[in-house]
């Protein structure tokens, strides 16, 4: 079993839709949840950090941790064509000196005008 | 602000040769990780550095290896090339004081023939 599970789409919305994207993890001393954008050919860009469960939101963009299913998500609100890209989630353990990150394998979404 | 550079973008070298590539962190962050993207594994972590010092070595053979300087830029070298080492080659930057962001360069694509 993979440490971080993705569903890789692809995604497919109208304009102006609700995007729901998922990820599922078996690592339970993962304490800190990423979200990223990766547009093609380019580097992943932070869009959502967060720490142990909960939600957090950022504009259009909520991310929701629920440590208990293991099961982290981001909505994006009133989706716009520039949202398209691939979105990938990360975590990693809260160790002091550890910083690697565990990525899922992205999701591609299209948002069609 | 300077975000992360990663010097080239772009290579192309030969089986059995060996590479250098070059990454600039963001002013003040102290830590940098490098990882490899290819479509059928997606984000894999390489190492990470911390004034440094290697503090953390993922799954790749030994041709992996890495080093930091004492302001912070970091190299990967890959050594005997393989056609399997063609992917994108992504460097984080993390200021790994209170505020533990991963932030990504735009990587360096290395194609291997």
């Amino acid at each position: 079993q993979k440490e971080v599970e993705q569903d890789p789409g692809p995604l497919s919305v109208p304009e102006g839709a609700i995007v729901s994207l998922n990820c599922t993890y078996s690592n339970s001393a993962f304490q800190y949840f990423m979200w990223y954008r990766q547009y093609s050919r380019k580097g992943p860009e932070l869009l959502m950090y967060t720490y142990s469960s909960g939600n957090k939101e950022d504009g259009r963009f909520t991310a929701q941790v629920d440590k208990s299913s293991k099961y982290i998500s981001l909505f994006i609100r009133d989706s716009q064509p520039s949202d398209s890209a691939t979105y990938l989630c990360a975590m990693r353990d809260s160790g002091g000196s550890n910083y690697k990150l565990t990525f899922g394998k992205g999701t591609l979404l299209t948002v069609n005008p | 602000k300077a975000g992360v550079t990663q010097t080239p973008r772009y290579l192309i070298k030969t089986r059995g040769q060996q590479v250098t590539l070059s990454c600039s962190p963001i002013s003040g962050h102290r830590s940098v990780s490098w990882y490899q993207q290819t479509p059928g594994q997606g984000l894999q972590f390489l190492f990470e550095y911390f004034s440094e010092t290697q503090r953390n070595k993922g799954n790749f053979p030994g041709r992996f290896s890495g080093r930091q300087f004492s302001n912070s830029r970091s190299e990967m070298n890959v050594s005997t090339l393989e056609l399997g080492d063609s992917a994108l080659y992504l460097c984080a930057s993390i200021r790994g004081t209170g505020r533990t962001e991963a932030f990504f360069g735009q990587g360096t694509r290395l194609t291997v023939v």
